[in-house]
């Protein structure tokens, strides 16, 4: 079992939809969680940040945790085309071992 | 304020040669790490500084990769000799202590 799984995709939805994305760990050690937005040719950029479990809303995105379960998402409401891009989940314990999951590659279609 | 900067941003190599990477991380990250990140794949952590200490470098092919960070500011990460899987996408990232990363551009690397 990989450490960090995440549905690769690639998702299109319409303009407008929301958008729900998913990652699954098996470390229950993981205490920080984070979602990166990538497009393509560029570095990750950090969307969200959350410590342990429970939802952290930032304009027309939340992020979820749930570590009983050991499952994050983040949800992206009145996705626009601009939000087409590789979506990454990532963990971490203290500030260290950060772990990424694969991407899932999201199309918003205008 | 200014992000986290990379060189180059593109290098071609032949198998078997040497190449050096350059980053400079946002002005008071104690933190530094370095990624590799290969097509259709999320980065994969080689090497994580804290000042110029190394925390982790688990996943460091050592027997090839080799990385510094001199007076905990600029860091370099050097692959030799290089191999056909080194092929991807290196990301230099910064944070403050047990915070966010912020990352570079990259340097994408080709060996044939």
């Amino acid at each position: 079992q990989k450490e960090v799984e995440q549905d690769p995709g690639p998702l299109s939805v319409p303009e407008g939809a929301i958008v729900s994305l998913n990652c699954t760990y098996s470390n229950s050690a993981f205490q920080y969680f984070m979602w990166y937005r990538q497009y393509s040719r560029k570095g990750p950029e950090l969307l969200m940040y959350t410590y342990s479990s429970g939802n952290k809303e930032d304009g027309r995105f939340t992020a979820q945790v749930d570590k009983s379960s050991k499952y994050i998402s983040l949800f992206i409401r009145d996705s626009q085309p601009s939000d087409s891009a590789t979506y990454l989940c990532a963990m971490s314990y203290y500030g260290q071992n950060f772990v990424f999951g694969p991407g899932t590659r999201l199309s918003v279609l205008p | 304020e200014a992000g986290v900067a990379q060189s180059p941003r593109y290098k071609i190599i032949e198998k078997r040669q040497s190449v050096a990477f350059w980053c400079n991380p946002i002005s008071g990250h104690a933190t530094l790490y370095w990624y590799q990140q290969i097509l259709g794949q999320g980065p994969k952590l080689l090497i994580q500084f804290q000042n110029n200490g190394v925390v982790d470098d688990s996943q460091l092919p050592k027997d090839r990769f080799s990385a510094e960070r001199l007076k905990g500011v600029d860091s370099t990460l050097k692959i030799q000799p290089a191999k056909l899987e080194d092929s991807a996408v290196y990301l230099c990232a910064s944070s403050p202590p047990l915070d966010e990363q912020y990352f570079g551009p990259g340097t994408r690397l080709t060996v044939t």
